[in-house]
């Protein structure tokens, strides 16, 4: 069973700071990776996706995140904070038709 | 591209009411539609997969007769919250999927709130 761990339910960045935030996964195939984002009271955005090919990928708003296997891990990260950023964030991982996702990281931009 | 709109954005109801939730594609054709359901500072949890043309297939402990999907074509689902009770509120989200394959993302509404009262 595929399974998405986000470590971290909170973190709290300084404007113009780095962003990370943790996410690592659990897939007995090689695994579909999605970063979403969700502003209060509204549905999920894709941030970006990991399919196949480059380990690096770049995503909307400036984010990026890089597919680690060895790590199993699909961490997301922006160089630089902005308050608008301010959301929650989901990593999710898919098998063959569902979405599972992460309980959430919630970014809070302090200026 | 790849709007999905979801109406109504919020519903206030008494009790015993049933109320009906939209889901459509705006710009794409979606075989499968996805219904959640998210709880105060939660994940997202699967309720069930709609797809077009076919029964939806639901979460286990997520009640059929309590919650109707019909997916009656390639861009709307309607999820139908039947005698709907103060334990149904939440936020309902959907989403649709762009093709049949895991690989594809799924693109969401904007959720629709539901209080009952």
């Amino acid at each position: 069973a595929q399974s998405v761990t986000q470590l971290g339910s909170h973190v709290s960045v300084s404007e113009g700071a780095l962003v990370l935030l943790r996410c690592n996964y659990s897939s007995s195939v090689p695994p579909y990776l999605f970063w979403y984002v969700q502003y209060p009271n509204q549905g999920l955005q894709l941030l970006l996706k990991y399919t196949t090919g480059a380990t690096l990928v770049k995503g909307i708003n400036g984010f990026e995140a890089e597919f680690k296997k060895s790590e199993t891990s699909f961490h997301l990260t922006k160089p630089s904070a902005h308050m608008s950023d301010a959301a929650e964030y989901f990593c999710a991982v898919s098998d063959t038709d569902k979405l599972i996702f992460g309980t959430g990281t919630r970014l809070q931009v302090f200026p | 591209g790849a709007v999905v709109s979801q109406h109504p954005s919020r519903v206030i109801c008494k009790s015993g009411t049933s109320v009906k939730i939209e889901c459509r594609s705006l710009d794409f054709q979606a075989t499968t539609m996805f219904w959640y359901r998210q709880f105060p500072k939660q994940s997202l949890m699967l309720m069930a997969t709609s797809n077009e043309g076919s029964k939806a297939t639901y979460e286990q402990g997520v009640e059929k007769d309590k919650f109707l999907i019909n997916h009656a074509s390639l861009t709307l689902s309607t999820l139908t919250v039947t005698s709907a009770h103060p334990e149904d509120s939440s936020f309902y989200i959907c989403s649709a999927r762009d093709g049949s394959r895991g690989n594809q993302p799924q693109h969401f509404g904007d959720g629709t709130r539901l209080s009952i009262l």
